[in-house]
């Protein structure tokens, strides 16, 4: 079976540094994808790791443990624009296959 | 703009009705895949294909169906719809390679009234 947990909601203010966190089952892994989705859009994509180890860009960045099954993404100088939930997926071997986790809805306070 | 389009935006129907949503993925990419966002859920996967050919089922209804074409666009078929089948529709598209991200269509938001 496939299953991926996140935190439902976090909340955090302007300027500030937030880590969400994701843990994962999968029957097999390919590597694990970030994507942001504001209210009735479509998810974008943010970051991907396939390897142990921290991926950075910009303001994101991702880490990634595959013997522990765990990846966060460190959001650094929070903005209300990032107010969003943020989707963890883990790309499985079964048709390339991507699984999601069910989002952490994101409120970035002034 | 991710190259995915889906058409049509929003749909609105009534109960026991069918509907196709249709999906042209990215150019060159031979993957699509089909998710169902319900008010308040992650992405429900339903059904992946690749160049035509039927790759991954998720927890896809019998009451839904779904093809690709040869000129690799795809529709997904629902029919004898219930109230509960209202939730917007991904469509999603990849290469194949196991690096490639999804990339999203705006999605079809359908009401089922």
């Amino acid at each position: 079976g496939q299953n991926i947990d996140q935190p439902t909601e976090m909340t955090a203010t302007e300027g500030a540094i937030v880590q969400i966190n994701c843990t994962y089952q999968t029957s097999g892994f390919n590597g694990l994808f970030w994507y942001q989705q504001h209210a009735g859009e479509a998810p974008t994509f943010l970051s991907y790791n396939v390897l142990d180890g921290l991926e950075e860009k910009g303001r994101f960045s991702s880490f990634l443990s595959r013997s522990k099954g765990y990846s966060y993404l460190l959001l650094k100088e929070l903005q209300m624009k990032d107010s969003a939930s943020y989707l963890c997926a883990v790309r499985v071997p079964s048709g390339q296959n991507f699984v999601f986790g069910p989002g952490t809805r994101l409120s970035v306070l002034p | 703009d991710s190259g995915v389009t889906q058409t049509p935006k929003h749909l609105i129907t009534a109960t026991g009705q069918r509907v196709t949503l249709r999906c042209s993925p990215r150019s060159g990419d031979l993957s699509v895949y089909w998710y169902q966002q319900s008010l308040d859920q992650g992405l429900q996967f339903l059904i992946q294909y690749y160049n035509g050919e039927e790759r991954a089922k998720g927890n896809i209804l019998e009451r839904f169906s779904a093809q690709q074409f040869p000129d690799l666009h795809s529709e997904l078929n629902l029919s004898s719809l219930e109230l509960g089948d209202s939730a917007l529709y991904f469509c999603a598209s990849s290469a194949r390679t196991t690096n490639e991200k999804l990339f999203f269509g705006s999605g079809t938001q359908l009401s089922v009234l």
